[in-house]
Parts: C-alpha cells; structure tokens; sequence
C-alpha cells in the first residue's frame, strides 16, 4: 500500500518570496516516482514536476524544484520568487515502479493537499 | 492537440436518478483513470481502465458505480441511483501506453456533479 501525508492544510506567502511545501510517503515499492500538482480555483488538475526514486540529482522545473530525501522518505516541493498566481491547492502523489512495465501504468495516490496563498 | 475532455462540466441529478460521466483521453492515450474529489480533499482513485478492460477497481465503491472504456467512444463512469453522497467532482486522467512510472497522468477538467 502506499500513502503520502501533506501536513500543511494551508500556508502564506509573501509575493516574491520562496516557500516549501511538504510531502512526505510510505511504499513497500523499491522504485518509484513522486509528482507535484497544482489546482487552481478553476479546478483543473495541472502536472508540475516528477521525481524518480533512483534519479540521484532533484528534480526542477522553471521555479519549481522537488527536494527528495530517499532515507527520510520526503519531496518537498520548493517554489521561488513567488507569484499571485500561484495561490492554489499542491497536491503530491506516488505511483510505484518507475523503471517501466506493467507498474508504470498504475494509478497515482494524492495527498490531501496544500493550500497555497500569495500574498501582494 | 487537445487534452483530455470531460463533460459536461457540471451536472445535477435528483436523488435516484442515474449519473453518465464521459472522458475522452489525450489522442494517442489509451490508458483512462477515474479520480473522486469531495471539497477540500485529495483525489480519491477509482478505476483504471484500458479500451475494453478494467485493469484496477480497487477503488469503486461495490455497488451503483461502473466504468466502461468502449472500442469506439469515451470512456463512460455510471453512477446508479445517485445519493447525496455522490455529490463530487470527478476527474478523468490518461496516459500514454508502453511508458514508465514517471509518465504524469494528464487530468480533464472534471465534472461537478450535485445531487439534490
């Protein structure tokens, strides 16, 4: 089974500032990968970054970065220089088996969420 | 290129009726998810499904709920004699076939469905 655990229902940041969102999971998977999603008021689902159990360097992508620490079993997501609209829901997810096959295809599990505000 | 689509968007049923939700997955996709998000909760997975196959129901309730992903056509998630418990967003995700685990699911918009 696998689970992942959001601890911060809701987090404040100044604009232009970074913030760190955390994300920490359990699996019995020996490999496996981690994405970040953000929701905006809209709804829609939108796919930030992914981060694979053996990539041996973090993830980024633009302003986003994964900080993965294996043995602590986290991947933190960092955002810098915040905007306003990045005000919205993070969510992490896991899926297990990241190198290929059947495994590849499974479904992600979510965390609860984070709810993120950019403040001027 | 569109994405993946959902509709409709939002949908309202009575007590009792039936629900039909449709998806229809990236082009190229041919692997479908059903996700349920009640508010201010995470995505709750439902099912997996592959043209013609379910591959995980571990996730859908027993009874009322079934999913379908045709040869021809969208994927369709069926909710029978719908409750108030039902009222939720769903969302459909694809993937592409043949891909590893760090392939991201691509999510439609959702569809709200209220009942009353």
């Amino acid at each position: 089974a696998q689970k992942i655990t959001q601890t911060q229902p809701g987090m404040f940041v100044q604009e232009k500032e970074a913030v760190t969102l955390d994300c920490t999971y359990d699996t019995s998977d020996q490999s496996y990968g981690l994405f970040w999603y953000k929701q905006p008021s809209s709804g829609e689902m939108i796919f930030l970054i992914y981060q694979g159990s053996y990539d041996e360097q973090n993830a980024t992508e633009g302003r986003y970065s994964l900080n993965f620490q294996k043995a602590r079993k986290s991947a933190n997501l960092v955002i810098s220089a915040s905007q306003l609209g990045d005000s919205a829901m993070y969510f992490c997810a896991m899926r297990g088996g990241s190198r290929g096959g059947d495994t590849g295809r499974r479904a992600l599990t979510f965390g609860s969420g984070t709810r993120l505000q950019v403040q001027p | 290129n569109a994405g993946v689509m959902q509709n409709p968007r939002h949908l309202v049923r009575r007590r009792g009726q039936e629900a039909r939700l449709r998806c229809s997955p990236m082009k190229g996709h041919s692997h479908v998810y059903w996700y349920r998000q009640l508010p201010e909760e995470g995505l709750k997975f439902m099912v997996y499904l592959q043209k013609e196959n379910i591959i995980d129901e571990s996730g859908m309730p027993k009874e009322r709920f079934s999913a379908e992903f045709p040869k021809e056509g969208p994927s369709i998630l069926r909710i029978q004699q719908v409750v108030r418990g039902d009222s939720a967003a769903y969302f459909c995700a694809s993937s592409q076939p043949g891909t590893g685990g760090d392939s991201p699911l691509h999510f439609g918009n959702g569809t709200r469905l209220t009942v009353t």
